[in-house]
C-alpha cells in the first residue's frame, strides 16, 4: 500500500522558521512534491525533489532523502499569509500523485 | 493564460440522483487528473488520463463513478446514484505530460453536497 505521513497541525510565530516533515512508504518513487493550500482554495505548487538534497526557492526550501523515505519543507521568515495547509505528495509509477493528509500551519503574530 | 477551470463551482443534489462535473484543462496539457477532498482531509486520487493511453482508474471508489476525456481535452466526471458519503470537493488538475517533474495545476474545484 501507499503511506505518507505528516503532522496534522503546527503553530509558529511570524518571522520565525518552521520545518514540516513528511515520511513516505510507496510502491515506486518518481519524485516528491509540496503544495500549499489556503482554506477554500485549490492547491498551488511549491517545490519538487527527485534527487537527494536541498532545493531552495526564496523563503521556501525542500529536502529529500530517498534512502530514508523522508522529506521536509522549510519556511523561513514566516509571514501571516503563510498560514495554510501544506501537502506532501509522492509521484509513483504510472504518473499519479499520492497525497498525505496535509499539515495545517498557523502563523501567530 | 487561462488556468484549469471547473464547473459548476457548487452542486447540491438529492441522494440517488446522477451528477456530472466538468473540467477544462490548460491548453496543451496532455495529462489530466481527478481528486476528491473531503472536509479536513488530504487529496484522494480518483482517475488519471495521459494522452491517448488507457486511463488509470485505480482510485475510483465504486462503479458508480466514471470519467471520460473527449478529444484529449475536456473531461467529465460522472457520479451515478449519489450517496451522502460522496459529498466532497472534487478537484481537477492538469500537467504538461507524463514526465515526473511536471507539476500539476489545480482547478478551483466543485463542491458537491448530497442531501
Amino acid at each position: 500500500g501507499q503511506n505518507i505521513d505528516q503532522p496534522t497541525e503546527m503553530t509558529a510565530t511570524e518571522g520565525a522558521i518552521v520545518q514540516i516533515n513528511c515520511t513516505y512508504q510507496t510502491s515506486g518513487f518518481n519524485g516528491l512534491f509540496w503544495y500549499q493550500q489556503h482554506a477554500g482554495e485549490a492547491p498551488t505548487f511549491l517545490s519538487y525533489n527527485v534527487l537527494d538534497g536541498l532545493e531552495e526557492k526564496g523563503r521556501f526550501s525542500s529536502f529529500l532523502s530517498r534512502s530514508k523515505g523522508y522529506s521536509y519543507l522549510l519556511l523561513k521568515e514566516l509571514q501571516m499569509k503563510d498560514s495554510a495547509s501544506y501537502l506532501c505528495a509522492v509521484r509513483i509509477q504510472g504518473g499519479k500523485l499520492i497525497f498525505g493528509q496535509g499539515t495545517e500551519l498557523s502563523v501567530k503574530p | 493564460g487561462a488556468g484549469v477551470s471547473q464547473s459548476p463551482s457548487n452542486k447540491v443534489t438529492e441522494k440517488g440522483k446522477d451528477v456530472e462535473l466538468r473540467c477544462d484543462p490548460i491548453s496543451g496539457h496532455t495529462a489530466l487528473y481527478w481528486y476528491r477532498q473531503s472536509l479536513g482531509q488530504g487529496l484522494e486520487f480518483l482517475i488519471y488520463f495521459q494522452g491517448n493511453s488507457a486511463p488509470d482508474k485505480s482510485g475510483l471508489p465504486s462503479d458508480r463513478f466514471s470519467a471520460e476525456r473527449t478529444g484529449g481535452s475536456v473531461s467529465t466526471l460522472t457520479i451515478q446514484r449519489t450517496q451522502q458519503e460522496d459529498s466532497a470537493v472534487y478537484l481537477c488538475a492538469s500537467s504538461l505530460g507524463r514526465a515526473s517533474s511536471y507539476e500539476q495545476y489545480f482547478g478551483p474545484g466543485t463542491r458537491l453536497t448530497v442531501t
